[in-house]
């Protein structure tokens, strides 16, 4: 089944404690991204890839780090998480941008919260 | 500046109404336009995809438009189900150099009644 995979699905941590938040996909897309969607705030994005190695900030990067390594993998790296990052996190994968048919996949969703 | 509009915020409708949800948007300059579902605290589910050549898709009870030149969409449910209870996303897909990032809408939260 072709989807997008998010751990973990709930994570409570306190201030300070680095963690991260795996993203994986399976369709061998190129691109993929983080968004955090914030009651009032909508969906923004943090960081996105457009291939191996390739990385570019988004609207809402300050306070995060990712890595693509791998073409499956986007990890979402927090090295010293702050209550203002308590959110809801998605990844999302697709081929590369700028094609009309291009359909982009979300996972279901990361709910962080710190304390 | 791309900015995506959804009205109403919220609707309330009787179990086997027809329905229409709305989206509009600012910049005609879109490759694409999905629609999504979001339960409460859950992932976004893709619904429909309507590229910038076309005018409409339908899949089962839901058929969505699209009028770009006037920056306009909508989601149209037949013989609404309570299990269509959800939060339903539009979001429109802007050029390539914008990071390939969708812009959303706030959102329409629907809720059918039994």
């Amino acid at each position: 089944e072709a989807q997008v995979t998010q751990n973990p699905r709930y994570l409570i941590t306190v201030t300070g404690k680095k963690l991260t938040v795996t993203c994986s996909q399976n369709m061998n897309h190129e691109y993929m991204s983080w968004y955090r969607q914030d009651p009032g705030l909508g969906l923004r994005q943090i960081y996105y890839s457009m291939n191996v190695e390739v990385t570019d900030k988004g609207d809402v990067p300050e306070g995060y780090k990712v890595s693509r390594k791998e073409k499956r993998n986007f990890p979402l790296i927090l090295e010293s998480p702050s209550p203002n990052q308590t959110s809801l996190y998605f990844c999302a994968s697709s081929f590369l941008p700028g094609r009309a048919a291009n359909e982009q996949f979300f996972g279901p969703g990361t709910r962080l919260t710190v304390l | 500046k791309q900015e995506v509009t959804q009205i109403p915020a919220a609707l309330s409708v009787p179990e086997g109404e027809n329905l229409v949800l709305n989206c509009s948007f600012t910049d005609s300059a879109i490759y694409n336009l999905q629609w999504f579902r979001q339960d409460p605290g859950k992932g976004l589910t893709s619904l429909l995809l309507i590229q910038s050549s076309q005018r409409e898709q339908t899949s089962g009870r839901l058929n969505a438009s699209l009028d770009k030149s006037s920056g306009r969409s909508t989601l149209y449910i037949a013989a609404s189900q309570p299990g269509d209870s959800a939060t339903y996303l539009c979001a429109v897909s802007p050029p390539y150099n914008q990071g390939g990032k969708l812009i959303f809408g706030q959102g329409t939260e629907l809720s059918v009644k039994p």
